[in-house]
């Protein structure tokens, strides 16, 4: 079965400075997408970036990008230069792919601490 | 904003009752997707519809159901509730249903059930 894992809870990162939120994933197609989405307080879901199987380079939107291991099946995001508006929780989601269908696998999510 | 546009933004009700969530996609998209959010089980995917037919079905209780209407608006009915429904429910759009899509998310409905 497809299986996404978020190992942090919660992560706390200075303004200005870099931070790295995990996401492994399991599945057994070759065809998949992976997806980062950011939920503030408020509680929607906002979508940050996608990275497809078969792209051949990591992805990037802004100030986010993806680290994509293909072969660890990990799809990290990493975000530069922290803001204090990107205080929220994270999720990476998966694809299921098989039979057609495009649901997404949500992992349980990292909470982002920004600090001033 | 998305573009995905959900009402009501709350709805507190009483424990056997029924509602009804609406979720209008965004300009353009076929595929809509209802989500669930809860404290113990996550972000879980309910059910999609594509043009008006039901494409995929998750951990969707029996007590709810969905359609998706010729405008590609879509209703979530949820009926005899307990305690356990309340929620944040979540529509999502694509503009396809293909597994390139991106599905973007609606800001909820945030459901309790006391």
């Amino acid at each position: 079965a497809q299986k996404i894992t978020q190992t942090q809870p919660g992560m706390f990162v200075q303004e200005k400075e870099a931070v790295t939120l995990d996401c492994t994933y399991d599945t057994s197609d070759p065809s998949y997408g992976l997806f980062w989405y950011k939920q503030p307080s408020s509680g929607e879901m906002i979508f940050l970036i996608y990275q497809g199987s078969y792209d051949q380079q990591n992805a990037t939107e802004g100030r986010y990008s993806l680290n994509f291991q293909k072969a660890r099946k990990s799809a990290n995001l990493v975000i530069s230069a922290s803001q204090l508006g990107d205080s929220a929780m994270y999720f990476c989601a998966m694809r299921e792919a098989s039979g057609g269908y495009n649901k997404l696998i949500f992992g349980a999510g990292t909470r982002l601490a920004v600090h001033p | 904003d998305s573009g995905v546009t959900q009402t009501p933004k709350h709805l507190i009700t009483a424990t056997g009752q029924r509602v009804t969530l609406r979720c209008s996609p965004r300009s353009g998209d076929l595929s809509v997707y209802w989500y669930q959010q809860s404290l113990d089980q996550g972000l879980q995917f309910l059910i999609q519809y594509y043009n008006g037919e039901e494409r995929a079905k998750g951990n969707i209780l029996e007590r709810f159901s969905a359609q998706q209407f010729p405008d590609l608006h879509s209703e979530l009915n949820l009926s005899s509730l307990e305690l356990g429904d309340s929620a944040l429910y979540f529509c999502a759009s694509s503009s396809s249903g293909r597994r390139t899509d991106t599905q973007y998310f609606g800001p909820g409905t945030r459901l309790t059930v006391l």
